[in-house]
């Protein structure tokens, strides 16, 4: 139990481009679910996170309006790089949890590449 | 603010040994929680142990043991019987709980290489 799933793996975008991630809780309804991004050899920072049904909380020095986060039922939330440039390449994971667990468990990720 | 710190940036172990991975955190909270979470060269985050500050007892899981000194706010993690897939960057995190202190704090993490 507790699976979370990402799509895409990876993606390769150009310049300018919008991108989509989508972060889904396979068999339990996560009402919280939390979006990173990690660099190479780096720990991973917390984004934003969100509430199913509400507005996500992005962390200090994120772009809300750049890295637009979705949680529309208690199984999805999207995240969506608008304009992406070679600087948002990163690994991005999803996390989700529930509001009786103590473990957030998370998506493997999706590597996107903006050339 | 919660902080978590990982003191040892590369361990390195022989396969079927022991070692022991650091950690210490700071908080003003009582009750809170505390987890190892392994990331393989795939990536994947996977939750390793778990320990809840108000249990007394060590969490184990099979292999992996954890030394949890409350007061001295130190959370170290032993992995018995090394194996090559024990192999990966393992990170120690905070999780308090409530408001802002829910959300998951990472330590810089521990890259662990095993020897065969």
């Amino acid at each position: 139990g507790a699976v979370v799933s990402q799509h895409p793996s990876w993606v390769i975008c150009k310049s300018g481009t919008s991108v989509k991630i989508e972060c889904r809780s396979l068999d339990f309804q996560a009402t919280t679910m939390f979006w990173y991004r990690q660099f190479p050899k780096q720990s991973l920072m917390l984004m934003a996170t969100s509430n199913e049904g509400s507005k996500a909380t992005y962390e200090q020095g994120v772009e809300k309006d750049k890295f637009l986060i979705n949680h529309a039922s208690l199984t999805l939330s999207t995240l969506t790089v608008t304009s992406a440039h070679p600087e948002d390449s990163s690994f991005y994971i999803c996390s989700a949890r529930t509001g009786a667990q103590e473990t957030q468990y998370f998506g493997p990720g999706t590597r996107l590449l903006v050339l | 603010a919660q902080t978590v710190t990982q003191s040892q940036p590369e361990m390195s172990v022989q396969e079927a040994e022991t070692v022991t991975l650091s950690c210490t955190y700071d908080t003003s909270e009582s009750d809170y929680y505390l987890f190892w979470y392994k990331q393989p060269p795939s990536r994947q985050m996977i939750l390793v142990i778990r320990q809840e500050a108000y249990k007394q007892q060590n969490a184990t899981e099979n292999r992996f043991s954890v030394n949890f000194q409350k007061a001295a706010k130190s959370f170290s993690l032993k992995i018995s019987d090394s194996q090559l897939g024990d192999a990966a960057m393992y990170f120690c995190a905070y999780r308090g709980r409530s408001g802002s202190a829910r959300q998951l704090t990472f330590g810089s993490g521990t890259q662990l290489t095993v020897l065969p």
